[in-house]
């Protein structure tokens, strides 16, 4: 059973437009999410995080949504410039004292000049 | 900072041969993790140390895999012996004390042939 989904596997976007990614979960033991940026060849890096607590956080160019209700999380790219084409994670971690990160599949995101 | 450092970055090996991947954390990082990443599985967290204690290997899929943390700033993860179905990218992890961010290895790519 996946806990993480991430249901678009891909995604392609002008440059200067704004990429909306989006990512489901289940549980409801969730309480701090986190995307990730995956470029080829390299691991994983950390991008945004957000709390349970909020339903906003922003960095930037990027804004990471969460609506708890629904169990959904979206992350905002405003203007998507090429640099941005990789693979984008979506990460959930369990309630306090929990160590462990789910991760969804991914969504590669292709932003076009 | 050098960041979380993996060796080798690639390995090919034969079916029954014993791998040994390895991981250097994050200076001050007191939490470790390996992860297997596959295109049907994805993400999936193999083991967990903290303060150089296995936690949690719930997520070893047999026998043939073992990890050690001999101290902190050194893992090592083994397979052995190694069949073609562990051909993945496999990744490390590290995470300071109280965080929630886990900094990710550039992986390595493991190919049994």
């Amino acid at each position: 059973d996946q806990q993480v989904k991430q249901n678009s596997p891909s995604l392609s976007v002008q440059e200067g437009r704004i990429s909306i990614l989006n990512c489901d979960y289940t549980n409801s033991m969730f309480d701090y999410f986190l995307w990730y940026k995956k470029y080829p060849a390299e691991g994983p890096t950390f991008l945004i995080s957000i709390s349970s607590i909020k339903d906003k956080n922003e960095d930037g160019r990027f804004t990471v949504f969460l609506n708890k209700s629904a169990k959904h999380l979206s992350l905002h790219i405003v203007p998507s410039q090429p640099g941005d084409s990789a693979v984008y994670f979506c990460a959930a971690k369990g309630g306090a004292g929990s160590y462990q990160l789910t991760f969804g599949k991914g969504t590669k995101l292709s932003v076009i000049p | 900072d050098a960041g979380v450092i993996q060796s080798p970055r690639h390995e090919v090996t034969e079916m029954g041969q014993e791998v040994t991947l390895r991981c250097k954390p994050i200076s001050g990082h007191n939490s470790l993790f390996w992860y297997r990443q596959t295109m049907m599985r994805g993400l999936e967290l193999l083991i967990y140390f903290n303060n150089n204690v296995p936690i949690d290997d719930s997520g070893m899929p047999e026998d043939r895999f073992s990890a050690k943390m001999p101290n902190a700033s050194f893992s090592t993860l083994k397979i052995q012996p190694s069949e073609p179905r562990d051909s993945a990218v496999y990744f490390c992890a590290s995470s300071p004390p109280g965080k929630n961010i886990q900094y990710f290895g550039a992986g390595t790519r493991l190919s049994v042939l």
